[in-house]
């Protein structure tokens, strides 16, 4: 069984861009959240998905936003990045509520 | 944002040592897992524990869940260099069905190879 795959891996980008990032579940997984994951904060929830909408949402800003799939794929939107935005972004998807599995993560790089 | 306390933040080991790690909090959760996380790559889950009490193993791993739901253990027997690497605990208020699935993550336990 395929694992959870996230697109792409590595991303660089300057201030005031918008960046965004692509997860698939793994096959009958329905949920998918989002986490960030960083030095200093370690890893934070930024936000769940379960058949296409947003079920549960953590403490980041309006500039982080999300979005689900009929297939369950998920995109994760970040507009007007800033340096503090630098960070691997893990996604993980899992069947309603049991173990989370997690992505390889897309390492975001912002100039 | 919520945390857990992780301890201890980074250790070194010896092949064949015994490793032990522990996460506690002050809120409860139903469910406590345990990850690890090699560099470049993203966590992958090791064990999961459902019941206060609880003591699961997988290979050399075993983890158990508090009895007070506030804590949980991590032990690594007989340690091998691919031990190596960043050891998260993670607890989860969500049953199967709920709405309240986010992870919350312990800072991690770096394990090293002593020189």
């Amino acid at each position: 069984k395929a694992g959870v795959t996230q697109t792409p891996r590595y991303l660089i980008k300057t201030r005031g861009q918008q960046v965004t990032l692509s997860c698939s579940p793994i096959s009958g997984h329905r949920s998918v959240s989002w986490y960030q994951q960083t030095p200093g904060q370690g890893l934070q929830f930024l936000f769940e998905y379960f058949s296409e909408t947003q079920r549960n949402k953590g403490n980041f800003p309006g500039r982080f936003s999300g979005r689900q799939f009929s297939n369950s794929r998920s995109e994760m939107n970040v507009s007007t990045l800033e340096l503090g935005d630098s960070a691997l972004y893990l996604c993980a998807s899992s069947r309603e509520n049991n173990e989370q599995f997690f992505g390889p993560g897309t390492r975001l790089t912002v100039l | 944002g919520q945390q857990l306390n992780q301890s201890p933040q980074s250790m070194f080991i010896q092949e064949g040592e015994d490793v032990s790690m522990n996460c506690t909090s002050s809120s409860i959760f139903n469910t406590w897992l345990w990850y690890k996380q090699d560099p470049g790559e993203g966590p992958v889950l090791l064990i999961a524990l459902y019941k206060a009490g609880e003591l699961t193993s997988n290979g050399r791993l075993t983890a158990q869940f508090g009895t007070t739901r506030k804590d949980s253990f991590l032990n690594i027997s007989a340690s091998i260099p691919s031990d190596v690497g960043i050891y998260f605990c993670a607890g989860q208020l969500g049953y199967y069905g709920g709405s309240q699935g986010n992870l919350i993550f312990g800072k991690g336990t770096k394990l090293s190879v002593k020189p």
